[in-house]
């Protein structure tokens, strides 16, 4: 098993692009998240889902879009992108709805000049 | 003030010393995570506890519920076990169940 695979792992962008972030996993878990992680605050949630077809926001969803059309995959976008979307972001998955033990994705390092 | 406090922020030891680690949460929680974060890395999960205590290998994690508070134990610290180690709760009332609060990390560093 892969378990969650992430690309890019870096990603330089101009403000204003728009960009996709991409999210894998084959452990057939229903649940999987978006995280971003920046100095000196803990991971906040942005987009979460239950299962395919269901998404909901997290803590900081605004600038970002998220898809859910298979268990596999999780894709996270980028509409139009800001300094301020400069993080390192991880997804992550666990059985259930979450309840189970958490499993992430190497991180994609993002910077918006 | 944060739902989820870790300390200490810093922790400097030498190899061969016993580290504790303190996480106390203000929220009523259906499960605590412990987790490890190296230099540039990924995020791995050590435990997810709801009571009691959880040892694996060097390490071991205990919670007290009534107290809100849990520990992480490190025995004969080795350098490799120099990471950021992060505490996370999950909430028990509606949606919140299935989101986990963080706290800010503890950064580790254990010299030869």
């Amino acid at each position: 098993n892969a378990g969650v695979t992430q690309t890019p792992k870096f990603q330089v962008l101009k403000t204003g692009q728009s960009m996709t972030l991409q999210c894998a996993q084959d452990m057939n878990h229903e649940y999987m998240s978006w995280y971003r992680q920046d100095p000196g605050m803990g991971l906040r949630l942005i987009h979460y889902s239950v299962g395919a077809g269901i998404t909901d926001q997290g803590e900081v969803p605004n600038g970002y879009n998220v898809s859910r059309s298979t268990t596999e995959d999780f894709p996270l976008r980028l509409l139009s992108a800001a300094p301020s979307q400069t993080s390192v972001y991880f997804c992550a998955s666990s059985y259930g709805h979450g309840s189970g033990e958490q499993y992430f994705g190497p991180g994609t390092r993002l910077t918006v000049t | 003030k944060n739902e989820v406090e870790q300390s200490p922020q810093n922790l400097t030891a030498q190899e061969g010393e016993f580290i504790t680690i303190n996480c106390s949460y203000s929220v009523g929680i259906s499960a605590l995570h412990w987790l490890q974060q190296h230099p540039g890395g990924g995020i791995v999960s050590l435990f997810m506890l709801s009571s009691g205590k959880k040892k694996h290998g060097r390490l071991i994690a205990t919670i007290n519920i009534q107290e809100k508070h849990s520990s992480l134990h490190i025995t004969a610290s080795h350098p490799r076990d120099s990471a950021v180690y992060i505490c996370a709760v999950r909430g028990v009332h509606g949606g919140a169940t299935n989101k986990l609060i963080f706290g800010t990390g503890t950064l580790l560093a254990v010299q030869p």
